[in-house]
């Protein structure tokens, strides 16, 4: 059974970065024709696509995201990374690692809020 | 900016159909579109119920169903049980340029 399991702080101050780790278990990133997606869904609003990565590094961000965002893997730690710059109280989110975004296969999600 | 449409809210009763459309505000849905659709409950992460328009995940039962209909994606509930209340959100494929997009959701009430 895949498993995902996202990381990092809970807590980022305004005009901070963001940076999360998704370790992926009983899966391979570096598996060809699979996309990493990024997912976040603030409280009482619907979710939002943030972006992904494949193991060739074709990657594809949220348009509104592009200018602030990065997203990479590591084929040696199997992880998956995200990387969002100058955050505000508006990426205040739960954030979610998922395997094919249409997949069963979801992390739990990690809690992020933006305040000093 | 891409924006993807769904009813804000609908209210059916136990045993009764009711279909959930989604929809691109340009253009039209079509099997390149990949609509996936997910349930959600109060302080549930979203759950993915059916992809690539019609198929089910393991765990969905066969009363959820997903078509394309005149260019838009629907989901459509047969028999709607007192346990389907809950927020349903679709996801829809932009192939330019190459992106994913949720709809802003439908909050099903059953009574």
């Amino acid at each position: 059974q895949v498993q995902l399991q996202e990381s990092g702080p809970g807590l980022v101050k305004p005009s901070d970065t963001l940076s999360l780790i998704c370790s992926v278990s009983n899966d391979s990133v570096s598996r060809q024709n699979v996309y990493w997606n990024w997912v976040r869904q603030a409280a009482g609003k619907g979710p939002q696509w943030i972006g992904r990565v494949s193991a060739n590094w074709d990657t594809t961000y949220n348009p509104s995201l592009r200018r602030r965002l990065s997203v990479s893997l590591d084929a040696s730690k199997n992880e998956i990374s995200l990387t969002l710059r100058s955050v505000t109280a508006a990426d205040t989110a739960t954030y979610y690692c998922a395997r094919g975004v249409t997949s069963p296969y979801w992390g739990q999600g990690l809690s992020v809020t933006v305040s000093s | 900016q891409t924006v993807v449409t769904q009813e804000p809210s609908l209210t059916v009763s136990p045993g009764e159909t009711v279909t959930l459309t989604c929809a691109p505000t340009a253009g039209a849905v079509t099997p390149l579109s990949y609509p996936a659709w997910f349930q959600q409950k109060p302080g549930q992460p979203p759950r993915p119920l059916i992809y690539e328009v019609d198929k089910r995940q393991s765990w969905t039962p066969a009363r959820f169903s997903g078509s394309i209909l005149e260019g838009t994606a629907a989901l459509t509930l047969s028999g709607v049980e007192t346990e389907d209340e809950a927020h349903y959100f679709c996801l829809l494929f932009f192939s330019r340029p190459r992106i994913w997009v949720f709809g802003g959701g439908t909050h099903l009430t059953v009574l």
